[in-house]
């Protein structure tokens, strides 16, 4: 079974600019969380989306947002890019019935200059 | 209250020696605690999970001890190689009510030596 793959797996982006990074679950898997990792604050929770509907929202502000499609797979934007964005963001899939153990794909390295 | 506490930062432990890496928290919600490992340029990895209704999970060289009341949990890793070197992370999160957020502590960077 393929696991979570996620794209792209670098960027550099302007400050400014918009993102849009996207991620694919693994086959059967209709929950998708994203999280935020750097070295100053280590894993953080973004959001998590189930059904095409966002189930639990983490503290980040409204910049970042996202959205999941009728297939599980999902896609987080990032709008008006700071410096302090630049992170590895993780997506992370699971089935969620009965199951909650969440797989996680390789990460999206986002460099904002 | 949502803070998983991990400990130490990091780790040095010679091949076939035993790694330990304990992580606290607070919330006494959190009905459900994995442990992932990180590589460089990979994302964490599920190692293993055990929930509070245990006190002790073992697969292969890696065993979590779980302890409700003090509210602790750590994983040991047994006969410990240097392709065991990466980050461990412990997390937390309260399932039940449908919640799937993983509350992750800071790390823990184990280096194997040979």
């Amino acid at each position: 079974k393929a696991g979570v793959t996620q794209t792209p797996r670098y960027l550099i982006k302007t400050r400014g600019q918009q993102v849009t990074l996207s991620c694919s679950p693994i086959s059967g898997h209709r929950s998708v969380s994203w999280y935020q990792q750097t070295p100053g604050q280590g894993l953080q929770f973004l959001f998590e989306y189930f059904s095409e509907t966002q189930r639990n929202k983490g503290n980040f502000p409204g910049r970042f947002s996202g959205r999941q499609f009728s297939n599980s797979r999902s896609e987080m934007n990032v709008s008006t890019l700071e410096l302090g964005d630049s992170a590895l963001y993780l997506c992370a899939s699971s089935r969620r019935d009965g199951s909650y153990e969440q797989y996680f794909g390789p990460g999206t390295r986002l460099t904002v200059t | 209250q949502q803070q998983v506490k991990q400990s130490p930062q990091s780790l040095i432990v010679q091949k076939g020696g035993i790694s330990i890496i304990n992580c606290a928290y607070e919330n006494t919600a959190f009905d459900y605690f994995p442990w992932y490992q990180q590589f460089p340029g990979k994302g964490p990895a599920l190692l293993i999970a055990i929930r509070p209704d245990v006190s002790e999970k073992k697969e292969g060289r890696f065993t979590i001890s779980f302890n409700k009341s003090a509210k602790q949990f750590s994983l040991h890793i047994m006969d410990s190689q240097p392709g065991d070197s990466a980050t461990y992370f412990c997390a937390a999160s309260r399932q039940s009510g449908g919640y799937n957020k993983l509350i992750f502590g800071a790390g823990t960077r184990l280096a194997v030596h040979p």
